[in-house]
């Protein structure tokens, strides 16, 4: 069974850094490529970023290009989203998704940029 | 970016009747490679979206039969043949053929 865990997230001062994470099981992670995905309280969908299996191609919504950073390691299975320079419009529950297809999905984890 | 618009917004529904969903795309989700990039989720209340139909019209494993996509080009359709209550949520489109990846503003569906 594909499993996707999330960890990290949380309340941050706008400014400030945070990293999430992503457990991948039941699938053999390093063959598929991965997502981040967020929610606005209350709103719709919005993709976040992209990479590749490899890891060696990454892509962003332009909304957080330059202060967000996805990277994976295959050898722990584990997708990152390393956030900084939050602002107020960063807060969103964040979702990790597998492949070009989004055909799994982490449970979700809030982030909350306030001061 | 690709713009993505699902009509309507809303839904009330009498169980055992069915149900549509449009979504129509601001540019061709076709591929050179013959697919249509073109997904239908559903988001329960309090859960993450799951996938229901993948490159506009195949079913995703597990998904009830009840459920049917179809379309070409730029204009697609969401169809539930018949409601039952646990199709309660909000439906999304989302196109995957450039990034970044688009999704439609969501329909909610409820129950009458």
């Amino acid at each position: 069974e594909v499993q996707l865990v999330q960890s990290g997230g949380g309340l941050v001062q706008p400014g400030g850094s945070l990293r999430l994470s992503c457990a991948a099981s039941g699938f053999t992670f390093s063959s598929y490529a991965m997502n981040w995905v967020r929610q606005a309280p209350g709103k719709g969908l919005e993709w976040v970023s992209g990479i590749i299996a490899t890891g060696f191609d990454t892509y962003y919504a332009d909304s957080v290009r330059g202060r967000f950073t996805i990277s994976r390691d295959n050898s722990k299975n584990t997708l990152y989203l390393q956030m900084s320079s939050l602002r107020a419009d960063d807060t969103a529950v964040y979702y990790c998704s597998k492949d070009r297809s989004l055909d799994h999905w982490g449970q979700g984890t809030l982030v909350t940029v306030s001061s | 970016d690709i713009l993505m618009t699902q009509t309507p917004l809303s839904l009330s529904v009498t169980p055992g009747q069915p149900a549509s969903i449009s979504c129509k795309s601001s540019q061709s989700l076709l591929h050179s490679d013959g697919k249509t990039y073109l997904y239908w989720f559903l988001q329960k209340p309090g859960q993450p979206p799951q996938l229901l139909i993948y490159e506009d019209s195949n079913r995703f494993p597990g998904v009830s039969d009840r459920f049917s996509g179809s379309g070409s080009g730029t204009d697609f359709t969401l169809q539930i043949s018949r409601v039952e209550a646990e199709d309660v949520g909000v439906y999304y489109c989302m196109q995957s053929i450039v990034l970044p990846k688009t999704f439609g503003q969501g329909t909610k569906v409820e129950i009458k």
